[in-house]
């Protein structure tokens, strides 16, 4: 099993400033099929980037993903007040799929 | 619109059964793979089960492997997860989330609201 690791496991920044996420893995990530989600209080989880740095529909260009092998970023250029919330990484290269155990963005 | 629906959660004692459904729409449900999803309160999530589009291969998290059977039924746009020898572990809002592809390994793009699922004596 990729066991995933997100630091840091809390970011306190204020809007406008540029946010960097870390996502490690154990193990290489096959073909860097790395996804990243948001998801905020009472909601269900939002999918942002797919294979790594691939941008899902409708997000915001601020969200950009990079990395490869077992190092991943996602990279917020300048946090909006509606980017606070939880961020997960996930790898689906292999079974079991597996989550990071995330990375709350906070209002410093 | 696409929209996924999940029903079937409630409490339920150690040991039983719950079987949990999931509503697809809005899109060729059997060109998509699906999965089923949990988060515990207040903790992350972790992935439970998928499967492809046509059922050709199916996978599971270990905590729940031999205890949890996915299934679809395309001919109804309709997601299952069959939870036998429930634990006090498995309380969580489960979620059923529709694959970006038709293969079990691809990301996620669209989640239903979630079902809760307590395993209480």
């Amino acid at each position: 099993e990729i066991v995933l690791t997100q630091s840091p496991g809390t970011l306190s920044l204020s809007p406008g400033e540029r946010a960097t996420l870390s996502c490690r893995a154990s193990q290489s990530v096959s073909s860097s099929y790395l996804t990243w989600y948001q998801q905020k209080p009472g909601q269900a989880p939002r999918l942002l980037i797919y294979a790594a740095s691939r941008r899902a529909t409708g997000i915001p260009d601020r969200f950009s993903g990079s990395g490869s092998g077992t190092d991943f970023t996602l990279t917020i250029s300048r946090v909006e007040p509606e980017d606070f919330a939880v961020y997960y990484c996930q790898q689906y290269g292999s079974s079991p799929l597996t989550f990071g155990g995330g990375t709350k963005v906070e209002i410093k | 619109e696409v929209q996924v629906v999940e029903s079937g959660g409630g409490l339920v004692q150690p040991g039983r059964s719950l079987r949990l459904s999931c509503a697809a729409s809005g899109f060729t449900f059997d060109d998509y793979a699906m999965h089923w999803v949990r988060q515990a309160p207040g903790k992350g999530l972790e992935w439970v089960s998928g499967i492809s589009w046509n059922s050709g291969s199916i996978g599971y998290a270990d905590s729940v492997k031999g205890r949890f059977t996915i299934s679809r039924d395309n001919a109804k746009n309709s997601l299952y997860l069959q939870m036998n020898s429930l634990r006090a572990e498995d309380t969580a809002l489960y979620y059923c989330a529709k694959g970006r592809g038709g293969a079990l390994y691809d990301s996620k793009d669209y989640w239903g609201q979630g079902t809760l699922v307590t395993v209480s004596s």
